[in-house]
């Protein structure tokens, strides 16, 4: 299995324009997590997909940003418009669901917004 | 809430020496126990996991156990190399929670200098 695959790896963007990070979780999860990782806040819970539908958004920053999972094999996070304050590292990680299985994470985003 | 508390880093440490990284946590449930390792650059890798109390979770050389009576799942390995080096995450998913959402702590981070 070639794990949870992201991309782009790096994504350097001039503030305001529109942002489009994207994730493909492993064949058979059920469940797909973005995270953000800054040194000031680390780990950050964005939002989290239960067989394609957003079960929790409460970590989603502010309208800016947004989150879909079209279908099991895809999901994407968007920033627009993007701040500098945006700059940080995305993760997306996948599980197969229930509480003792843990996450596979991605190799993340480094997204830096100038 | 739901909590997780790690001793707070960084840790540094000559090869061959012992290592623990404290963990205790605060849960409403019966919490599934898990520790995530981040090497330089990398996404978050599960390192190991117990899911009840006195299981013992091992990998690479790395040890903890689940501890109810005090709600504690310590990080030990006996003999660390350079290649250890990274961050440390603790974290537990609790089924009373009402979601499968993993609580982290904030991570602490090794070095092991030759």
């Amino acid at each position: 299995d070639a794990g949870v695959i992201q991309s782009p790896r790096h994504e350097v963007t001039e503030m305001g324009q529109e942002v489009t990070l994207r994730c493909k979780p492993i064949s058979g999860h059920n469940s797909l997590f973005w995270y953000r990782q800054t040194m000031m806040r680390g780990l950050e819970l964005l939002i989290y997909f239960n067989n394609n539908v957003p079960i929790d958004d409460s970590g989603m920053p502010e309208d800016r940003f947004s989150a879909k999972m079209p279908n099991a094999s895809f999901s994407t996070l968007k920033i627009q418009p993007s701040e500098p304050r945006d700059s940080a590292v995305y993760f997306c990680a996948s599980s197969l669901g229930g509480y003792e299985y843990g996450y596979t994470f991605g190799s993340g985003t480094r997204l830096t917004v100038v | 809430g739901n909590s997780v508390t790690q001793m707070e880093g960084p840790v540094t440490l000559s090869e061959e020496a012992f290592l623990t990284i404290n963990c205790t946590y605060t849960a409403t449930g019966y919490p599934s126990l898990f520790w995530y390792v981040q090497y330089p650059g990398e996404g978050l890798q599960l390192l190991l996991k117990a899911t009840k109390a006195d299981d013992k979770g091992s990998n690479k050389g790395f040890e903890a156990t689940y501890r109810k009576e005090t709600t504690s799942f310590h990080l030990e390995k006996g003999s660390v190399q350079v290649s250890d080096s990274a961050v440390y995450f603790c974290a537990l998913s609790d089924p009373q929670g009402g979601s499968e959402k993993l609580v982290f702590g904030k991570g602490t981070k090794l070095t092991v200098n030759p």
